[in-house]
């Protein structure tokens, strides 16, 4: 089955630095890859999605790239604000079912 | 848009209860309801697809007994947990994704339901 591999499992950085978040897939047949928000105590919110047949998708501050090549996706957030502090999971599916990162902890300290 | 309603949210109950936790699809259909256990910093985990009409789907290692889903509209469904014990103790959430536009649509979570067993 899918595996989704999700780097760094914490990351700190300053208010209006960017992060950046990594993730990797193993079955080539996955093309949809969304990233979700959880905040404490809550249920993961949709932030932003990709489709296989796009390398590039980008939200105001928040943007996705797609390798499909290499298998990978990478979650960019810019200009960093304290309120994006939460859990941030990966997501890899082929038809139905997401199979998810293990998260990463984003600490944007003010 | 796209609004998911769990409920309760948290509940209390002595071993050897049976607890039930509603899903709610408000703004949309959702022919395909899943839930997923979360242990505390862990990621999330799939217990089971919940397809309205016919029988979920159960994930490998889920008893499917223990864990009773219902999904008889296009907007509600139920995991009961029969017979809780304090090893089911765990964040349940349930997600939706809406009929319209295929099988690869944006899965939409509830706020999930915080089980304790005492």
């Amino acid at each position: 089955g899918e595996n989704v591999e999700q780097h760094p499992s914490t990351l700190s950085v300053q208010e209006g630095d960017s992060a950046v978040i990594k993730c990797t897939y193993s079955d080539s047949a996955s093309n949809y890859f969304p990233w979700y928000k959880q905040e404490l105590g809550k249920g993961p919110q949709l932030i932003i999605d990709i489709r296989s047949n796009v390398g590039e998708k980008k939200d105001q501050r928040i943007a996705v790239t797609l390798n499909k090549t290499a298998k990978h996706f990478s979650l960019h957030i810019t200009e960093t604000q304290p309120e994006d502090s939460a859990v941030y999971f990966c997501a890899a599916s082929k038809m139905s079912t997401l199979t998810f990162g293990k998260g990463t902890m984003l600490l944007v300290s003010p | 848009g796209a609004v998911v309603s769990q409920h309760p949210s948290w509940v209390i109950c002595k071993s050897g209860t049976s607890v039930k936790i509603e899903c709610r699809s408000l703004d949309f259909q959702a022919t395909t309801m899943f839930w997923y256990r979360q242990f505390p910093k862990q990621s999330l985990m799939l217990m089971a697809t919940s397809n309205e009409g016919s029988k979920a789907t159960y994930e490998q290692g889920v008893e499917k007994d223990k864990f009773l889903i219902n999904h008889a509209s296009l907007t509600l469904s139920t995991l009961t947990v029969t017979s809780a014990h304090p090893e089911d103790s765990s964040f349940y959430i349930c997600s939706a994704r809406d009929r319209v536009g295929g099988s690869n649509q944006p899965q939409h979570f509830g706020d999930g339901t915080r089980l304790s067993i005492l």
